[in-house]
């Protein structure tokens, strides 16, 4: 596997439900992101995560909740969610002196 | 804060047309500026990028100058094809501090290039 990966890349999940978003980046990279993109709004960036450290909770509703083992992996885990959730969730990671971010193919979640 | 601003509405032209896509910024430092194109169903993927003032990024065709005067990046490519056909965001870098850049996006235009 190259660059960054996403699992699943679909996911239909009632609002009673509990699953998890996985993210890999195989770069080396000591950044990942996670971003929410729905047709209604611009891209929006939830968490940032900076050497396994979260630096960034962009004021995120706590039925989403991200975990980072270690900078290779990011995961978002998602409980109770919304109708209103439903989006193409985009996880990212970058290394410090590059500044650009390499983005995953995204995960389609539809809450139903 | 730093912002990203892009021409509103989505873009319609015939293959082989010259396209433009505006791209002003707002920042209080020397950002990086990006061009970021995501095809359908896909992620953002990286076009091309520019460091610092008078650069010049290029990528595919694409290409954008980063104009500190006028503060903007303009995407342009000379003749267009239908693989082209995409959505188009702008973005820039606030530096955050070593080792996490966080990219401000502008809303992104939807370019249709049509046969």
């Amino acid at each position: 596997e190259t660059g960054v990966t996403q699992t699943p890349r679909h996911l239909v999940m009632g609002m009673t439900n509990k699953k998890s978003l996985k993210c890999e980046q195989h770069l080396g990279h000591n950044a990942m992101y996670w971003y929410k993109q729905s047709a209604k709004k611009p891209l929006e960036l939830m968490f940032v995560y900076n050497f396994k450290e979260q630096t960034e909770n962009n004021s995120v509703p706590s039925r989403f909740s991200p975990e980072c083992p270690n900078s290779s992996h990011l995961f978002l885990h998602l409980h109770t969610l919304q109708p209103e959730d439903s989006a193409l969730y985009l996880c990212a990671s970058s290394q410090g002196e590059n500044y650009e971010q390499y983005f995953g193919p995204g995960t389609r979640l539809t809450v139903t | 804060g730093d912002s990203v601003t892009q021409m509103e509405g989505p873009v319609t032209l015939s293959e082989e047309a010259f396209l433009t896509i505006n791209c002003t910024y707002t920042a209080t430092g020397y950002p990086s500026l990006f061009w970021y194109v995501q095809y359908p169903g896909e992620g953002l993927q990286l076009l091309l990028k520019a460091t610092k003032a008078d650069d010049k990024g290029s990528n595919k065709g694409f290409e954008a100058t980063y104009r500190k005067e006028t503060t903007s990046f303009h995407l342009e490519k000379g003749s267009v094809q239908v693989s082209d056909s995409a959505v188009y965001f702008c973005a820039l870098s606030d530096r955050g501090g070593y080792g996490n850049n966080r990219l401000a996006f502008g809303k992104g235009n939807q370019v249709v290039v049509i046969p």
